[in-house]
């Protein structure tokens, strides 16, 4: 019953430094995604992915990489960390079938840039 | 251009209060409408979701939500909330044949015992 993994929970970064969020999932989900919560933000999409070797740019993708070399893995990239990246970052997925693109999320990963 | 607003940023209400929660969107075509709940210190979960069919939904815990399609309205109820109602909850969309959904900003509920 693992659903989304990501790793790690929790990170705190100096300013500069990069890091990578790992996401995984195993329930063959085409879909892919990862957002951002900030206090009284909601949710922002960073980047998402419709299948493997496919990405695309959600509301907020600067500062941010990605990459889809299977259906089960999404990383997420940071390749300067800056204080305006401490956030909750949540990796999600998703298929599209006929009960209607339900998204299931991962545990969160808290981030600290300092 | 597509959106999604959550009227009320945060909600108190004493138990037993009956509870609305507003969500709009801005499109003209079909959608795909889900109510998310995010409990203290756990990640968001489905809550419940309206995709074709009865525009009135029963979700888990004793939560509705009524799709007014002339409204573009999708607005969360339950009669007689609980203190373990306290969370958070977001309304999210996806329009027409898009892969991702949309999520309002939230609206924070603390129920007081």
């Amino acid at each position: 019953n693992a659903g989304v993994t990501q790793t790690p929970k929790f990170r705190i970064l100096k300013i500069g430094q990069s890091m990578t969020l790992q996401c995984t999932q195993d329930m063959n989900h085409n879909y892919m995604y990862w957002y951002r919560q900030d206090p009284g933000m909601g949710l922002k999409l960073i980047y998402y992915s419709v299948g493997a070797g496919i990405t695309d740019k959600g509301e907020v993708p600067n500062g941010y990489n990605v990459s889809r070399s299977t259906t089960e893995d999404f990383p997420l990239r940071l390749e300067l960390a800056a204080p305006s990246q401490t956030s909750v970052y949540f990796c999600a997925s998703s298929n599209r079938d006929s009960a209607g693109n339900t998204i299931y999320f991962g545990e969160g990963s808290w981030l600290t840039v300092v | 251009a597509q959106s999604v607003s959550q009227h009320n940023h945060h909600v108190i209400l004493s138990e037993a209060a009956s509870l609305e929660l507003g969500c709009n969107y801005s499109y003209g075509g079909t959608v795909n409408l889900f109510w998310y709940v995010q409990y203290p210190g756990q990640h968001l979960q489905l809550l419940l979701k309206y995709f074709s069919g009865d525009p009135l939904v029963k979700g888990i815990k004793g939560f509705e939500a009524e799709f007014i399609k002339s409204k573009f309205s999708f607005n969360l109820r339950k009669p007689s909330v609980q203190w373990s109602d306290t969370a958070e909850y977001f309304c999210a969309v996806k329009f027409g044949n898009a892969g991702k959904s949309t999520f309002g900003d939230g609206t924070t509920l603390t129920v007081k015992p």
